[in-house]
């Protein structure tokens, strides 16, 4: 089974523009997480979607938002970009998103600001 | 506010001895927790978990214990092992009536040593 593929691996964008991320997850696996990875913050969740729909959502600003398509794939976007988003930004699937169902990560996509 | 906190940054073990790795945690919601193992360029893979009503679950060379009254929790490996060398995460989940909002530690970096 392929696992959580995330494109693309990096990423090099200036102040003010914005980017797409995007995450296909395990097949079958219908719940997508995302969480941004920074030194010294460990790894912070953004939102999680279920069947198109955001049910988790954590404390970002508006800037960031995500989407899910109905293959489950998911695309995580972030207008207005500044030097504190450089990070790893992580893909995380799992079949239905319980709170105690394992969550499998892709590689993460690497976005440098400058 | 850093709910789940990992107080060492990284720790130097020698091939065939224990390793340690603390995480203490202020939610007394979180019920359910878990341990992910990252390599560089790798996104964070499970580890082992515990639930609430255990303190201590065992696999194979990792052994979590959970110590519910001082909101701690420990990874033991023994015999470490070279391969080893990562970065651990500790995580905790609640039951909110929704789905995989992980909270992650900042990550304890392991060195194993020859």
């Amino acid at each position: 089974k392929a696992g959580v593929t995330q494109t693309p691996r990096y990423l090099i964008k200036t102040r003010g523009q914005q980017v797409t991320l995007s995450c296909s997850p395990i097949s079958g696996h219908r719940s997508v997480s995302w969480y941004q990875q920074t030194p010294g913050q460990g790894l912070q969740f953004l939102f999680e979607y279920f069947s198109e729909t955001q049910r988790n959502k954590g404390n970002f600003p508006g800037r960031f938002s995500g989407r899910q398509f109905s293959n489950s794939r998911s695309e995580m976007n972030v207008s207005t970009l500044e030097l504190g988003d450089s990070a790893l930004y992580l893909c995380a699937s799992s079949p239905l998103g319980g709170y105690r169902e394992k969550l499998f990560f892709g590689s993460g996509t690497q976005l440098s600001v400058l | 506010d850093q709910q789940v906190k990992q107080n060492s940054p990284s720790l130097s073990v020698q091939e065939g001895r224990i390793s340690i790795l603390n995480c203490d945690y202020t939610n007394s919601m979180f019920d359910y927790f878990l341990w992910y193992k990252k390599y560089p360029a790798e996104g964070p893979t499970f580890l082992i978990s515990i639930s609430s009503i255990k303190d201590k679950n065992e696999d194979g060379r990792f052994t979590v214990f959970l110590n519910k009254s001082a909101k701690h929790l420990s990874l033991h490996i023994v015999p470490s092992q070279p391969g080893d060398s990562a970065v651990y995460f500790c995580a905790a989940s609640a039951w909110t009536g929704t789905a995989s909002k992980l909270t992650f530690g900042t990550g304890t970096r392991l060195q194993v040593t020859l």
